[in-house]
């Protein structure tokens, strides 16, 4: 099985600042044939569900705002928020879903500092 | 709008039955394939299979394989998820969600349900 690890395990950062999470698979999740990392990153605050940030390692999804992006390929992969506002505050998931079972890393919280 | 709307939360025995269902509406509920998730108290999420609602072709976490039974009624775009005899470590929150794209088999959840809860108490 593809285990992901994600770190740091919580982070806290000032309003406006930048926050980084990574997260590293196990196994290479790049597809060869359709060169594409079969990652996503979730974010879930309390008492919501979690809500799809980007696919494909770095495809933002819908309503999603530019200050987050994600880059990476292969094993190692990252998730940036570029000037944390009030409401980023969640726990972040990166997935990937190269094959089954489709993992997720063990979470990042992200607090205001 | 695309939508899953869970049902509601339940409290069980350990040793009693259970089935929780995810109804789709907003789109083609055949064409997707849609799965579930589960979070433990204070625990991270968990992936635990998917269905694909027009074949009822399944894949499953060796975690949960045997453990419970993801199904699916095309007729009233609705999948379940169930359990034949709980234990108290089933106590969870379990969401349903959809895959973002028309019939892929790897993809992302793109639409979640709220989450049912689920309690298994004695």
């Amino acid at each position: 099985d593809i285990v992901m690890t994600q770190s740091p395990d919580s982070l806290a950062v000032s309003l406006g600042e930048r926050a980084t999470i990574n997260c590293k698979s196990s196994q290479n999740i790049l597809y060869s044939s359709n060169n594409k990392n079969y990652l996503a990153w979730y974010q879930h605050k309390p008492g919501q569900p979690p809500k799809l940030l980007f696919s494909w390692a770095s495809t933002r999804a819908s309503g999603v705002p530019d200050r987050f992006r994600a880059t990476g390929s292969g094993t190692d992969f990252s998730l940036t928020i570029d000037s944390l506002q009030a409401e980023d505050v969640a726990v972040y998931y990166c997935q990937h879903y190269y094959n089954t079972p489709r993992a997720f890393g063990q979470g990042t919280k992200v607090e205001i500092k | 709008e695309v939508q899953l709307v869970q049902s509601g939360a339940e409290v069980k025995k350990p040793g009693e039955s259970l089935k929780i269902s995810c109804k789709a509406s907003g789109y083609t509920f055949s064409t997707y394939w849609i799965g579930w998730v589960r979070q433990m108290p204070g625990k991270g999420l968990e992936w635990m299979a998917i269905i694909f609602p027009s074949d009822s072709e399944t894949r499953y976490s060796p975690s949960f394989q045997g453990q419970v039974t993801i199904s699916a009624d095309k007729s009233i775009n609705t999948a379940y998820l169930q359990w034949s005899s709980l234990k108290a470590s089933d106590t969870a929150v379990y969401y349903c969600a959809r895959h973002g794209t028309l019939g892929a088999t790897k993809d992302a959840f793109d639409v979640w349900g709220r989450g049912t809860v689920v309690t298994v108490s004695s």
